[in-house]
Formats: structure tokens, sequence, C-alpha cells
């Protein structure tokens, strides 16, 4: 069955820093993966996704993800980031209709 | 355009009470899915819908779980008898026929004392 398996619950890093948060997949062909970003009381809004192609995918407010299929791995990278960006963020593969989340990455960032 | 949107924001409720939970996907929208989200945890599917018809309803957790899209827009999640574990955050999405993208709706959180 397909999975997606988010390493750190919870990640610190000061403003201004670089960021990179973790997302392993379990599925044996090329999978489709998105990564969500869910600031409090909001719902989930889409960064970015990878479905072929160029592994190095850009995505809104400066994100980009990088696919490695020899590392299972969809990473999700910022170069510098801002206090506005804490918030969870939730890598993910389609199955068939449905999605299949991680249990999310808690990002704090500090002044 | 007007993004999803589900009612109502917020419910609290007894147990053993019946609930109704609204989704009003994007218009033009075919597919429409469910997640329930609990604290800590990503979303977990529930169902999805193409058109009127479940296409997939293999998430929903119990028979007390029930979803029905009667004109192929809105959609209404219905939960009998709640219990205390079903507190959580129900989240709707939809995408176009044959599109990947889900686009999300802000979540009802649901209570039940």
């Amino acid at each position: 069955a397909q999975s997606v398996t988010q390493p750190d619950i919870h990640i610190t890093v000061s403003e201004g820093a670089s960021l990179e948060l973790r997302c392993n997949y379990s599925y044996g062909a090329t999978p489709y993966l998105f990564w969500y970003v869910q600031s409090p009381g909001q719902g989930l809004q889409l960064l970015l996704k990878y479905f072929s192609g160029d592994t190095l995918v850009q995505g809104i407010k400066g994100f980009e993800a990088e696919f490695k299929r020899s590392q299972s791995s969809f990473n999700l990278r910022k170069p510098s980031v801002h206090w506005s960006d804490a918030a969870e963020y939730f890598c993910a593969t389609r199955s068939q209709g449905n999605l299949i989340f991680g249990k999310g990455t808690k990002l704090s960032v500090k002044p | 355009g007007a993004g999803v949107s589900q009612t109502p924001s917020n419910k609290v409720t007894e147990k053993g009470k019946y609930v109704e939970l609204r989704c009003d996907p994007i218009s033009g929208h075919t597919a429409l899915y469910w997640y329930r989200q609990s604290l800590g945890q990503g979303p977990e599917f529930l169902i999805y819908f193409q058109g009127t018809g479940a296409a997939d309803d293999s998430g929903l957790p119990n028979d007390r779980f029930f979803a029905v899209r009667p004109e192929g827009s809105v959609s209404t999640l219905k939960i009998q008898r709640t219990e205390r574990g079903d507190s959580a955050v129900y989240l709707c999405a939809s995408s176009l026929l044959g599109q990947e993208t889900q686009y999300f709706g802000p979540g009802t959180r649901l209570l039940v004392l």
C-alpha cells in the first residue's frame, strides 16, 4: 500500500535561515506527490505538486521540492524562511482518487 | 472565484446525537472528497464522490457515517449516534474531473461531549 512518512514532527528555524522538510514515500511506480500547508484554523493550501518530468518543482511562496526516486524522497525547501511561514506542512501522495497524507511537520520560526 | 466552503465552521454536540456537515465545492468540480483530521495527525480519507455517486467509500470508519451528494454539487456528511472519538476536523475538497489537484475547504471542527 502507498504511504508517506514525514520523519520530523516539529522543526524550529530562525527567520532568514534555509529550510528543508523531509518526506519519504512508499510506492513502486512514479507517484503523484504534493506538499500542502495548513495555518492555524485554516484549510489546506497547495504549495506544489509533482506528477512527472522535471524533478525540481517550483511552488508558491518561494518553495520548491525535489523528487529523488533513488531515495524515495520529495523534500520541501525554501532558501530564506519568513515568520509568516510558521504553519504545519503536509506531504501527500495520490492513491487512485484520494490523497494519503503524512502526519505533518510543524514549523516554528524564531526571530 | 469562490473556493470550497463548509458549514458550520464549528459544531458542538452531545454523545449519541446526530450531526450533518455540509460542503459546497468549487463550481464545476465534479469530484468531491471528505477527510477527517484528528489532533496531531494528517487528514485521513473518508469518501470520494464522482458526480452524484460514491466512487470510493472505503475510508468511512463504520456504518454510523454516511455521505450524500444528490445533485452532484453540495455534499452532506452525516454522523449518527456520535461518539467522543468522532471529535475531529472534517475537511472537504473538490477537484475537476481528470485533474489531480484537490482544493480544500476550511473544515468543520466537530466536538462531541
